[in-house]
Order: structure tokens, then C-alpha cells, then sequence
């Protein structure tokens, strides 16, 4: 298996621009979660899905972030309008009903 | 409410040395959980997991963790230590509620430096 597949591994923008992270969770896992991780707030769960309907947004941090499933195998992330402050390193990871969650490498964003 | 502490944000230990780091959860039921490892760069992999029964678990790369009900523990060992193993640890615990599980709740981990 491929594992969880995120795109872009490397995103750098500048602050106003919209940006859009992508992932492709493991065939036949039915939960998708996406996290945020910074040096100040540490690894933070955003929102997570179960068969590809959000269960839990709590985590978002406001309205400028926003997530998607449209199927079983493709999620997104967007934020608009990005600031500094949303760069991180955002990583998304699949499970099944077991709890054992996969993670993918990551995308590290950089707003300027 | 449910928390993970990892009290040892670094510790450097040597090559060959016995390493344990040490986890403790708040969580009013029996919980489910996980230890992972991240490398620089990397995402984060699981090294072990405990759900029910056997509370010593076995995970990969010579890691088990033990779990103590009575104490609310979940310590990680390995008996020697290699410098592949220096990276960051996290501990975490799967919540549960209403039936609803797959929550997991991530202490702050903790940084393994590996002196030759």
C-alpha cells in the first residue's frame, strides 16, 4: 500500500493568497483526520471525517479554513486568505475503525 | 477533561544506554493508547498501541510501553538505545465519547537526542 499520499509536501505563499493542501488517505480506511503542527501549539487536531462526512470541526481555528471530502479517497484543506500565522506543518492520516491511525508526511507551509 | 502529559520535553541519553520516557493520562475510562515516533522531516509512525489485555505491549524497533492502570501510565522503554532512535516521541490517547471513537489527543512529546 502507498500509504497516505499529502500534496504539496513544501508550500510557500504570501499572506492573502488562497491556499489548498491536499490527501489521499489509505484505500478502504473510512476516517480521515487532519492535524496542525506548530513549535507553540504542538500536533492539533483540526477537523476529521467519517465516511467522508466532518464529524468534529472544533479544531478549526476559524473561518478562514475550511475542509472537504468529496469522496473516499481525496480530502483538501483550504485556507483563504492565508496569514503568517498559519504556517505550520499540516499532515493528514486515515484509519480504520481501529484506532490506529496512519500519517502522511506532511505539508509544510510557509506564509510570508 | 482528557489530557496526555509527556513531563521530559528532552532527554539525551547514550548509545547503548536504557532509555524510558514517560507518559500519564487523565481519562476517566480505560483508554486506548499509542505511542508514535517522528523523525526530522517525517510524519509521525506508530510504534506500539494498547487497547485491552496484555498490559505490556510489544511494538517495533525494540520499543515496548507498559501500561499502569493505577499509576494512569504508559512509559515507553527500549533496553539499548541507537542512534537511529533520536527523534521526537508523542504519546497519545484515543477519546471516546458517545460511542464515537478515533479522537486522539497528543501529549507534547518528548525530543530523544542519542550521544555516541
Amino acid at each position: 500500500d502507498a500509504g497516505v499520499i499529502q500534496s504539496p509536501r513544501h508550500e510557500v505563499t504570501e499572506m492573502g493568497q488562497e491556499v489548498t493542501l491536499r490527501c489521499k488517505p489509505i484505500s478502504g480506511h473510512d476516517y480521515l483526520f487532519w492535524y496542525r503542527q506548530t513549535m507553540m501549539r504542538g500536533l492539533e487536531l483540526l477537523i476529521y471525517f467519517n465516511n467522508n462526512v466532518p464529524i468534529d470541526d472544533s479544531g478549526m481555528p476559524e473561518d478562514r479554513f475550511s475542509a472537504k471530502m468529496p469522496n473516499a479517497s481525496f480530502s483538501t484543506l483550504k485556507i483563504q486568505p492565508s496569514e503568517p500565522r498559519d504556517s505550520a506543518v499540516y499532515f493528514c492520516a486515515s484509519s480504520r475503525t481501529s484506532n490506529e491511525q496512519f500519517f502522511g508526511p506532511g505539508t509544510r507551509l510557509t506564509v510570508l | 477533561a482528557q489530557s496526555v502529559t509527556q513531563p521530559d520535553i528532552h532527554i539525551t541519553v547514550s548509545e547503548g544506554a536504557s532509555l524510558e520516557l514517560r507518559c500519564n493520562y487523565s481519562y476517566g475510562a480505560t483508554p486506548y493508547l499509542f505511542w508514535y515516533v517522528q523523525s526530522p522531516g517525517q510524519g509521525l509512525q506508530l510504534l506500539l498501541k494498547y487497547f485491552s489485555g496484555d498490559t505490556l505491549v510489544q511494538g517495533i524497533k525494540g520499543f515496548e510501553a507498559e501500561f499502569k492502570r493505577s499509576q494512569s501510565s504508559f512509559n515507553l522503554r527500549k533496553p539499548s538505545v541507537h542512534w537511529s532512535d533520536a527523534a521526537e516521541y508523542f504519546c497519545a490517547v484515543v477519546l471516546n465519547y458517545g460511542g464515537a471513537t478515533n479522537k486522539l489527543i497528543f501529549g507534547t512529546g518528548t525530543l530523544l537526542a542519542v550521544q555516541p
